[in-house]
């Protein structure tokens, strides 16, 4: 099946920093998703980004299809960015995904 | 427009007991799937079906559990005979039949077997 790697596994940041957060996954893929798991354990939908560049108020990421990567971009992270950043993509023609192990973000005030 | 509802949000069972965890999609979406949590791990797929189908159900474990999305009502994620190895959080997701596949998750069931 499909593998999700994802970097780096843990990430520790003072309030106002930027950060880049990496996703490689090792077969073409249609749909690439990247969500937030709080601390209370809700999981956030953040981008649904095939290809191309999205943003969303601090957020950004950008999926390069052919290369086979996605990032995600925080920029001036506050203590509410803290959790764990998913991405995840679907095994081949099928929908169900395949999550990556996850980036554990703690932004420190 | 009402997300992904899942309850219980805690479900605490004894070992041998059934459980049972009910998901409601969002509106206009006919597609569900179950995830499971382990603690310190990631997410993995259970099962995934659509009205009255089981899509497919290859991450789901062989004994004791089922899943059902009857033409009425939420779908149910069955576990029967618990163990504590089931403890985990359980994510019910749903998606639209047309268009963007992106999928929408519910807040999940901490099923806790003691």
């Amino acid at each position: 099946g499909i593998q999700v790697e994802q970097s780096p596994p843990d990430l520790i940041l003072q309030e106002g920093a930027n950060s880049t957060l990496r996703c490689n996954f090792s077969d073409s893929v249609n749909n690439l998703q990247w969500f937030h798991q709080n601390p209370w354990g809700q999981l956030i939908n953040l981008f649904y980004i095939p290809s191309g560049t999205k943003q969303n108020g601090r957020l950004s990421a950008t999926t390069v299809a052919t290369e086979r990567y996605s990032l995600l971009y925080i920029s001036s992270s506050q203590t509410t960015d803290s959790g764990v950043y998913f991405c995840a993509v679907p095994r081949g023609s099928a929908r169900q995904l395949t999550f990556g192990s996850g980036t554990q973000l703690t932004v420190l005030p | 427009n009402a997300g992904v509802m899942q309850n219980p949000r805690h479900l605490v069972r004894r070992r041998g007991q059934e459980a049972r965890l009910r998901c409601s999609p969002m509106k206009g979406h006919s597609h569900v799937y179950w995830y499971r949590q382990l603690p310190e791990e990631g997410l993995k797929f259970m099962v995934y079906l659509q009205k009255e189908n089981i899509i497919d159900e290859s991450g789901m474990p062989k004994e004791r559990f089922s899943a059902e999305f009857p033409k009425e009502g939420p779908s149910i994620l069955r576990i029967q005979q618990v163990v504590r190895g089931d403890s985990a959080a359980y994510f019910c997701a749903s998606s639209s039949r047309t268009g963007s596949y992106e999928q929408y998750f519910g807040p999940g069931t901490r099923l806790t077997v003691t």
